[in-house]
Order: C-alpha cells, then sequence, then structure tokens
C-alpha cells in the first residue's frame, strides 16, 4: 500500500498569515491527490483534487501544487473559518486509496 | 443537490455484526460511473477507506479489512449497505458514506457520519 505521511503535525497560524501543509507519498501517485478540510464534529469537505484543481466553490487563497511524491497546500491568508484539520489523500493506487494522517491548523 | 446520510446501531458488542445504511438522494447508482463508498474515522484519529460500489456492482475492500466487509445496494431505494462481521472496540469510529467524483477514487460529497461504538 501507498503510505502517506503529512507535515508538520500541528501548524500554529495567525489570521491573515500563509499556510502551508506538506503531504509525502511512499511511491509516486503521479497527480492523484486530494486535500480535505475537516472541522470538529463535521464531515470532510473536499478542497483540491488532481494535485492543483480547487474543487467548486472553494476560495482562491487555497492553493495546491506538487506531483509525483511531494505536494503541498497553501492557504494564502488565513481567515477565521480555515482553522481546521487537512488530509490529503492519494488515488493513484486504484482503489487501494489511503489518507494521511493530517495536519491541524490552529491559531497562533 | 447531492446528499447521503448514514443510519445504523450507535452501539454493537463485540463480535456482533454491524450494519449500517447509506440512503443517498440527488444522484441515482444505475447511471454509468456513479458510486457510493465507505470511511470510517476512530475518534480523533485519521480517516480510513473501507469499501465502494459501483453502478455496474463492481465491489472493492480494503485489503486489510476485506474478509470481514461486505458492500450492497438497493438501486430502487437509493441505498448502500455496509456489514462489518466480528466487531471489536476498535472499530469505534465514525462511519461515513461518501459520493467519488466518477471513477477517480476521491470524494466530493460526504454524509454527516455515524458514530459507532464497539463495547460490552
Amino acid at each position: 500500500d501507498i503510505v502517506m505521511t503529512q507535515s508538520p503535525a500541528t501548524l500554529s497560524v495567525s489570521p491573515g498569515e500563509r499556510a502551508t501543509l506538506s503531504c509525502r507519498a511512499s511511491q509516486s501517485v503521479s497527480s492523484g491527490l486530494a486535500w480535505y478540510q475537516q472541522k470538529p464534529g463535521q464531515a470532510p469537505r473536499l478542497l483540491i483534487y488532481a494535485a492543483t484543481t480547487r474543487a467548486t466553490g472553494i476560495p482562491a487563497r487555497f492553493s495546491g501544487s506538487g506531483s509525483g511524491t511531494e505536494f503541498t497546500l497553501t492557504i494564502s491568508s488565513l481567515q477565521s473559518e480555515d482553522f481546521a484539520v487537512y488530509y490529503c489523500q492519494q488515488y493513484n493506487d486504484w482503489p487501494l486509496f489511503t489518507f494521511g494522517p493530517g495536519t491541524k491548523v490552529d491559531i497562533k | 443537490q447531492i446528499t447521503l446520510k448514514e443510519s445504523g446501531p450507535p452501539l454493537v458488542k463485540p463480535t456482533q455484526t454491524l450494519t449500517l445504511t447509506c440512503t443517498f438522494s440527488g444522484f441515482s447508482l444505475s447511471a454509468r460511473g456513479v458510486g457510493v463508498g465507505w470511511i470510517r474515522q476512530p475518534p480523533g484519529k485519521a480517516l480510513e477507506w473501507l469499501a465502494l460500489i459501483y453502478w455496474d456492482d463492481d465491489k472493492r475492500y480494503s485489503p486489510s479489512l476485506k474478509s470481514r466487509l461486505t458492500i450492497t445496494k438497493d438501486t430502487s431505494k437509493n441505498q448502500v449497505v455496509l456489514t462489518m462481521t466480528n466487531m471489536d472496540p476498535v472499530d469505534t469510529a465514525t462511519y461515513y458514506c461518501a459520493h467519488p467524483y466518477d471513477t477517480s477514487g476521491f470524494y466530493d460529497y460526504w454524509g454527516q457520519g455515524a458514530l459507532v461504538t464497539v463495547s460490552s
């Protein structure tokens, strides 16, 4: 199975600052990478798919980059509603989809 | 508008079989390319993909849980059912059903989740 790792585990950021989250795959997943946002007590919300494509209704401050084994989610200017846990998921190794352990973005 | 909702027992005993139902609307599971998947999340932990069923009855399972899982669909009722046998306290989790974006493997719509606790 492809193992996904995420760093850092926790990221403390002030509102208005940029946040950069990393996701690494144990082997190449090409561009088969999605990012989700999850707030306490809620289901995950799709942010990015195909490594760089924003899902419908996702603000432009969210952007994804990378391919192969190294991926990044950038939130250009953190808003109060962006403090949450972020998960990456590979779907290139169909159907053995795997998620990363998550990065918690909290208020500095 | 696509919606999904999970239902099932909030509490099961160890060794029992869990049956969860996903009732959905806004799409048809008889349409080509459409599927429904199940993902779970233990309290405070990460997401784990469990199973997936497609319009053509193609079924896929997590290798680590394959022997315990069965996924079925009832197209006429707009429902997908997941059964998991031999439940253990480590299976305590919120179970989500979700709609995959065509056949790609990521999920664009999720249910609210159903918390299942395994305890005697």
